[in-house]
């Protein structure tokens, strides 16, 4: 069975960092791209980021580029996502999700607050 | 980088069929069959129901059916049910393995 558990989200600072795993199992992580999106409180979905089987592509939105960096540990079955410069409008829950183009298995999310 | 459009609400009575459009551009929608479809029940993580246009994922009902004309992709639910009503959102690939969402359509189930 695949699951991705998300962690590390919590309630920061503006202009403060944070760090998001994600842990998979139940299939083979090195032969998938992986991907994380969002989602504001009340708002839509928003993709972030993603980063292909081997770590050397990676793709972000326009907002959060230069700011946010996705990586991985195949080793490990791990994704991460670094968050700096983390601002207001980063507020959402991050979800961790398999593939490329679309998504076909999502975790539960973890809640990233940006406030003072 | 636009979201693509899709219409706020829609809604239907059980049985009747419902159709959410997706409307893109030729950068996006029009010019790539990888639009996805993706259900998501209030405080639940989002499910796929349609990949590259029109393949449904094992276990998603055939009552969902998606279909793409020029820069619009849709998603027809047919025969509805009470436990259809949620949050729809459709998304393309948009170039240089970047993806874009559509604002979401609310479904109700009258």
């Amino acid at each position: 069975e695949v699951q991705l558990v998300e962690s590390g989200g919590g309630l920061v600072q503006p202009g403060e960092s944070l760090r998001l795993s994600c842990s998979a199992s139940g299939f083979s992580f090195s032969t998938y791209w992986m991907t994380w999106v969002r989602q504001a409180p009340g708002k839509g979905l928003e993709w972030v980021a993603n980063i292909k089987e081997d770590g050397t592509e990676r793709n972000y939105v326009d907002s959060v580029k230069g700011r946010f960096t996705i990586s991985r540990d195949n080793a490990k079955n791990s994704l991460s996502l670094q968050m700096s410069s983390l601002r207001a409008e980063d507020t959402a829950v991050y979800y961790c999700t398999r593939n490329r183009v679309m998504s076909d298995y999502w975790g539960q999310g973890t809640l990233v607050t940006v406030s003072s | 980088q636009s979201a693509l459009t899709q219409p706020p609400s829609a809604s239907g009575s059980p049985g009747q069929s419902v159709t959410i459009s997706c409307t893109g551009t030729s950068s996006d929608v029009g010019n790539y069959n990888y639009v996805s479809w993706y259900q998501q029940h209030p405080g639940k993580a989002p499910k796929i129901l349609i990949y590259e246009v029109s393949k449904r994922p094992s276990g998603v009902p055939d009552r969902f059916s998606g279909s793409k004309s020029g820069n619009t992709a849709s998603l027809t639910v047919s025969g509805l049910q009470a436990e259809d009503e949620a949050d729809y959102y459709c998304s393309s690939i948009a170039g240089s393995n970047k993806v874009i969402f559509g604002g979401g359509t609310r479904l109700t189930v009258l």
